[in-house]
């Protein structure tokens, strides 16, 4: 599975848009990007995950460049229960089982 | 629906003892897995079960076993405990696993069960 880059802390203002990026520059063209959050102590959530379009649901937006090397977790109205680590994962399907690589995320801190 | 239910919450296990962690989902998924988060670190997988009836090692088995007991209920089983598995244990379910071609396949975790070994 594709290796995924994230800054490993950001800031975001209650109220604004959180935006959250994502290195995957070397993505191949069956792996998916997926989005998980942990919010301190607590198992990871699912948010979201694509493929190559745009996506979006009632927690977040996902945008994937192009080229698929890069893609932004947006959560448009952030709030303080959306501080959490946020974690990038290229999810490849077919052939083995696999599993979810967890790295170490980005630490968003929503702030008053 | 609970979701996905851990017990128990908290345990303290002194060196070489042995206990079991349990897992059920209610979701009617069919595979199941047992992470492990230490702190400061991402979760790593222990094991995971595709399907009922079967079960594949992950990243980090060793000193586990697992027993999926039938479709809803997934245990994690530490023989004889050491220091270096005192940590934060999530199990977590999914429709399917990723050996398919369907995508879709987020995966639920339950609230975790945090271990120390003294």
């Amino acid at each position: 599975d594709a290796k995924t880059t994230q800054p490993p802390s950001m800031d975001c203002a209650e109220g604004r848009a959180a935006n959250l990026p994502c290195n995957h520059s070397t993505i191949s063209g069956n792996e998916y990007v997926y989005w998980y959050r942990q919010i301190h102590s607590q198992g990871p959530q699912y948010i979201i995950h694509g493929l190559k379009n745009n996506e979006t649901n009632e927690m977040a937006s996902l945008i994937i460049t192009e080229d698929r090397k890069s893609s932004t977790l947006i959560l448009p109205h952030a709030t303080l229960r959306d501080t959490a680590v946020y974690y990038c994962i290229a999810v490849r399907y077919g052939g083995s089982q696999g599993n979810l690589i967890f790295g170490k995320g980005t630490k968003l801190s929503v702030k008053p | 629906n609970a979701g996905v239910t851990q017990t128990p919450k908290f345990q303290v296990l002194k060196t070489g003892q042995s206990m079991t962690l349990q897992c059920a989902q209610d979701m009617n998924h069919n595979s199941m897995y047992w992470y492990r988060q230490d702190p400061g670190m991402g979760l790593r997988l222990i094991y995971y079960s595709a399907s009922e009836g079967t079960t594949d090692k992950g990243e980090v088995p060793n000193g586990y076993n697992v027993s999926r007991l039938n479709k809803r209920e997934f245990s994690l089983r530490l023989e004889s405990a050491a220091p270096s598995q005192t940590s934060v244990y999530f199990c977590a379910s999914s429709v399917r696993g990723l050996a398919g071609t369907q995508p879709g396949n987020e995966q639920f975790f339950g609230p975790g069960t945090r271990l120390t070994v003294l």
